[in-house]
C-alpha cells in the first residue's frame, strides 16, 4: 500500500479560473476527508465522505467549492472562480472506521497559489 | 466552541535534550486527543492518540499526557535528535464538534546538532 496520494502537488492559477484536485485514499478505507491549511495554522476541516456519501460540510466550504467521491474510491475537490484567499495547502486524509472517530492517514497535500 | 492552542509557536533546542510541547483546549468534554507530526512537503503523520479515559500514551521516545479537567496535554520527547525537527500539532475531537478534528496551530521544533 502506497498511502494516500494527491495530485497535483502544486497548482498555480489566475484569479477567476477553476481548479480541480484529486485524492486517492488508501484502498478499502471507507472515510475520506478534505482539509485546508494556511501557513502557520492547523488544518481546517472542509468536508468528509463515508463511502460515496458526503456526510458533512464545513461552513468554510462556500458554493464555489464542490467535492465528489464517485463509487467511494478517489475523490475530487473543485474550486470555481478562484480567489486569492483560496491560496492554501489542501490536504486529503483517509481512514477505515466504524466508530465515531478514527486514525486518519494524510496525503502530502496540494499547494494552491492563486495569482 | 472548542479552541486549541499550542505554545510556543517555535522551539529550538540542542540535540540530546529532553523537551516538552504543550497543547491546551477550552472545552474539556473531549472524546480523544491526538498528536501529529508535519514535515514539509510530506503531510501529517499521527504520532499518538489518547482517549478521554486515558492519562497517557507512549511510543518509543515519545510520551503524551492528558489532563482533561484542566484542558491540557503535553508531548514529551526524550533524547531529542535532529530527525525530530518538524512541526508538531495536536488535535481534539468531541461530540460538540461532530467528532471532527479541531487543530492547534502547531509548534515548530528545531533540534540543533
Amino acid at each position: 500500500d502506497t498511502g494516500v496520494s494527491q495530485d497535483p502537488r502544486h497548482k498555480i492559477t489566475k484569479r477567476g479560473q477553476n481548479v480541480t484536485f484529486r485524492c486517492d485514499p488508501i484502498s478499502e478505507h471507507n472515510r475520506l476527508y478534505w482539509y485546508r491549511q494556511t501557513l502557520g495554522q492547523g488544518p481546517e476541516f472542509l468536508t468528509y465522505f463515508q463511502n460515496e456519501a458526503q456526510l458533512e460540510k464545513s461552513r468554510l466550504l462556500s458554493d464555489r467549492f464542490s467535492a465528489e467521491r464517485p463509487k467511494g474510491s478517489f475523490s475530487t475537490l473543485e474550486i470555481q472562480r478562484t480567489e486569492q484567499g483560496d491560496s492554501a495547502m489542501y490536504l486529503c486524509a483517509s481512514s477505515y472506521s466504524l466508530q465515531v472517530t478514527d486514525t486518519q492517514y494524510f496525503g502530502p497535500g496540494t499547494r494552491l497559489t492563486v495569482l | 466552541k472548542q479552541e486549541v492552542t499550542q505554545i510556543p509557536a517555535a522551539l529550538s533546542v540542542p540535540e540530546g535534550e529532553n523537551l516538552v510541547l504543550n497543547c491546551s483546549f477550552t472545552d474539556s468534554a473531549i472524546y480523544n486527543l491526538q498528536w501529529f507530526r508535519q514535515d514539509p512537503g510530506k503531510g501529517l503523520t499521527s504520532l499518538l492518540l489518547i482517549q478521554s479515559s486515558q492519562r497517557e500514551q507512549t511510543s518509543g521516545r515519545l510520551n503524551a499526557s492528558l489532563d482533561k479537567s484542566s484542558g491540557r496535554s503535553t508531548l514529551y520527547i526524550a533524547a531529542s535528535q535532529p530527525g525530530d525537527s518538524a512541526t508538531y500539532l495536536c488535535a481534539v475531537t468531541s461530540a460538540n464538534s461532530n467528532y471532527q478534528l479541531i487543530w492547534g496551530a502547531g509548534t515548530k521544533l528545531i533540534i540543533k546538532p
